[in-house]
């Protein structure tokens, strides 16, 4: 894989259901996996920043794993409220630890 | 701390018209990219800085020029704008380590007709 792809590109969840979805990136010469959420009209946020195999993080409902050998990390939502309606983006450092590569992201739409 | 601030906010040039979109962080941070946002291409990075004096090319360079002469400030430099410059304008910086969040500034959205 030379670029960064998530899937799916749209997501639409009825609201208190769970979700999920994928980033998958190059695994070779591996830096680090960021998460970043992204509201519209506003400016991207950050949510984790993961570097080791095996990772997991947490940050209220949201959780994310990495698996750097076969290049994906996941992206966990439990409960989903209409406030997590917004693009999930991940990025990771390709060429170089300089360069941070973005995917398309992901939309989710929560349904009230 | 103010973060990230970028100026201007909105802007429309006409082809061939030269401007700068401005970029400041207070956050003492090292590292300063720039990226365009365009619709079904996610952020693509134009431009990036290590530190004051350092500038390098990131996927889209064509038809933008970076200098970082102070850690605060990261300008672009449109020299003749093109309707394909059309687009969305992020600023962001981040710690000096590649393990550090981002921090991304409110965009500039500039159009050009």
């Amino acid at each position: 894989i030379l670029n960064v792809e998530q899937s799916p590109q749209s997501l639409h969840v009825q609201e208190g259901d769970s979700t999920n979805f994928t980033c998958s990136f190059p695994s070779s010469n591996f830096y680090a996996l960021h998460w970043y959420r992204w509201e519209t009209a506003k400016s991207p946020e950050a949510l984790f920043v993961m570097t080791l195999n095996g990772d997991e993080k947490k940050k209220g409902r949201i959780s994310a794993t990495l698996n750097t050998k076969e290049g994906y990390s996941y992206l966990y939502i439990k409960g989903s409220q209409p406030e997590d309606s917004a693009t999930y983006l991940c990025a990771s450092h390709r060429g170089g630890a300089q360069k941070l590569v973005f995917g398309q992201g992901t939309r989710l739409t929560i349904n009230p | 701390n103010a973060g990230v601030t970028q100026t201007p906010k909105f802007q429309v040039l006409k082809t061939g018209q030269s401007m700068t979109l401005q970029c400041a962080q207070d956050m003492n941070h090292e590292y300063m990219s720039w990226y365009r946002q365009d619709p079904g291409m996610g952020l693509r990075l134009i431009h990036y800085s290590v530190g004051a004096g350092i500038t390098d090319q990131g996927e889209v360079p064509n038809g933008y020029n970076v200098s970082r002469s102070t850690t605060e400030d990261f300008p672009l430099r449109l020299l003749s704008a093109a309707p394909s410059q059309t687009s969305v304008y992020f600023c962001a910086s981040r710690a000096g380590t590649d393990y550090n969040e981002q921090f991304f500034g409110p965009g500039t959205r500039l159009t050009v007709l």
